[in-house]
C-alpha cells in the first residue's frame, strides 16, 4: 500500500547512544519532515526537507540530524541519546501544493 | 507557546449528541486542516479549508474556516464511539511563505457507547 513507511515501531535506547529512525515514502512527495509528540504539546516539528539534497531546522532540531540523498528516504539520526529525548517520533510527506500531510505509524522511542 | 489554540483539550460525551472542536490564532493562515489519530497510529488528514468562510461537510462532520482566516471549527452531527480519537487542527501561517504546518495541540474526544 502508498503511504509512509516508519521503522522502528519501538525503541529503547541507553542515555549516550545513537541511532538511526527510518523514514521512506513511495509516492514521490517533495516534501518530508519530522515532528516529535509528547503530551500536551502536540506536534512539534524537528527538521524538514522539501527535496532530495535540500533540509532546513524546525521548531526543536537540536540533538537530531537529518539527510535527503533521495526523493524517498529522509532518515533521522539522534547523536548522542537523552532522555529528554523520549517521545513518539512521526515522519510526514506531501507534495509541495498540498492538500496535506500523510503520516507514518509512529515510532515510540525511550530513552533510559 | 503555540501558534494554534485548540480548546477544548479533553471532550466527553454520550452516543447520539453533538460536539464542536474549537482551533483559534492571532495570526492568519493560507489553509487550515483538521486531522484525527488513534492510539498508536499517526494522524490522518480529514480535510483542507483555504477560503475565508468556506464551510465543509464530511458525512456528520461540519469543518468551518473563519472569515478572517484565523479560526476553525469543527462540529460533529450525533457522534458514535467510531469518532473518539485526538483531533488536530494544523495550518501553514501566511506570514511564513514555507511549506511547514504549525499544530494545535490537540482535542481528545471520546464518545461513550
Amino acid at each position: 500500500n502508498a503511504g509512509v513507511t516508519q521503522t522502528p515501531k519501538f525503541q529503547v535506547l541507553k542515555t549516550g547512544q545513537s541511532m538511526t529512525l527510518q523514514c521512506a515514502q513511495d509516492m514521490n512527495h517533495e516534501y518530508m519532515s519530522w515532528y516529535r509528540q509528547d503530551p500536551g504539546m502536540g506536534l512539534r516539528l524537528i527538521h524538514y526537507s522539501v527535496g532530495a539534497g535540500i533540509t532546513d531546522q524546525g521548531e526543536v532540531p537540536n540533538g537530531y540530524n537529518v539527510s535527503r540523498s533521495t526523493t524517498e528516504d529522509f532518515p533521522l539520526r539522534l547523536l548522542s541519546a537523552a532522555p529528554s529525548q523520549t517521545s513518539v517520533y512521526f515522519c510526514a510527506s506531501s507534495d509541495l501544493q498540498g492538500p496535506g500531510y500523510t503520516f507514518g505509524s509512529g515510532t515510540r522511542l525511550t530513552v533510559v | 507557546t503555540q501558534l494554534l489554540e485548540q480548546s477544548p483539550q479533553f471532550l466527553s460525551i454520550q452516543e447520539g449528541e453533538n460536539l464542536t472542536v474549537y482551533c483559534n490564532s492571532s495570526s492568519v493562515f493560507s489553509s487550515l486542516q483538521w486531522y484525527r489519530q488513534e492510539p498508536g497510529e499517526g494522524p490522518v488528514l480529514l480535510v483542507t479549508v483555504v477560503t475565508g468562510g468556506e464551510v465543509k461537510k464530511l458525512k456528520r462532520l461540519t469543518f468551518q474556516f473563519g472569515d478572517a482566516r484565523k479560526d476553525s471549527s469543527l462540529h460533529i452531527t450525533a457522534a458514535q464511539p467510531g469518532d473518539t480519537g485526538l483531533y488536530l487542527c494544523a495550518g501553514d501561517p501566511a506570514f511564513a511563505n514555507d511549506y511547514k504546518l504549525s499544530f494545535g495541540a490537540g482535542t481528545t474526544v471520546t464518545v461513550r457507547a
